[in-house]
């Protein structure tokens, strides 16, 4: 059972403009994480987000964590080609299983320049 | 932070063989997890791997398919028993340091059944 459906499963843009990925789930979770992985690599954290409402921002990648904990958005201003990879969104279902992330299906992202 | 080393990097094996893959923590760390990605897909949990005690396997998966090692706070193994082309697959370990910290993952073992 997928816990967290990922929209769009794939984005191409050019160089410049900007993307949005949703994380939605009927769950709420303790907290959320969202991942970059590139070909052959592990998954590398971006964020962690933990409150209600919070909005993290990390340079050009702006996160936000919906008020009833159950949905999660990333926003990207001005896609570089360096932001190509698969992003991934992981709720950690209770703080009793913490470390045990159910991930969504990940969103392809590729910038052209 | 965590540096993970998972050996090996990929492999192809004959079907009907086993592998076993080895992850390696530059710390101690509390919980380590086993993850399975698909190709095309995303990761799901294979197990939680408990040091000095038997894994803790999600549904699906059973510990005679998966029999995972943890000796200690540093080192976990997960072997792929019987493979079968089903089982080509990327094998990720990753780690938690403590509570409620940043999960690491290990750059994966790419596996390929024949």
């Amino acid at each position: 059972t997928q816990l967290l459906e990922q929209s769009p499963q794939f984005l191409s843009i050019q160089e410049g403009e900007n993307l949005t990925v949703y994380c939605n789930s009927s769950s709420v979770f303790s907290s959320l994480q969202w991942y970059r992985q590139e070909p052959g690599e592990g998954p590398v954290l971006l964020v962690t987000v933990v409150t209600g409402g919070e909005v993290k921002k990390l340079k050009r990648l702006t996160f936000q964590f919906g008020d009833a904990r159950k949905d999660s958005s990333l926003h990207i201003t001005a896609a570089q080609p360096g932001d190509t990879g698969l992003y991934l969104c992981a709720g950690e279902v209770t703080t009793d299983s913490w470390g045990k992330f159910q991930f969504g299906a990940g969103t392809q992202v590729v910038v052209t320049p | 932070s965590a540096v993970i080393s998972q050996k090996p990097s990929r492999d192809i094996c004959q079907r009907g063989t086993s592998l076993t893959i080895q992850c390696q923590v530059d710390s101690q760390v509390t919980m380590m997890f086993w993850y399975r990605q698909q190709p095309g897909q995303s990761l799901t949990l294979i197990a939680t791997a408990n040091q000095g005690s038997e894994a803790t396997y999600e549904s699906g998966f059973v510990i005679d398919k998966f029999p995972i090692s943890r000796p200690n706070l540093t080192f976990s193994t997960l072997t792929v028993s019987n493979m079968s082309p089903e089982d080509s697959s990327i094998y990720l370990c990753s780690v938690l340091p403590a509570a409620h910290t940043e999960a690491f993952f290990g750059q994966g073992t790419r596996l390929t059944v024949v």
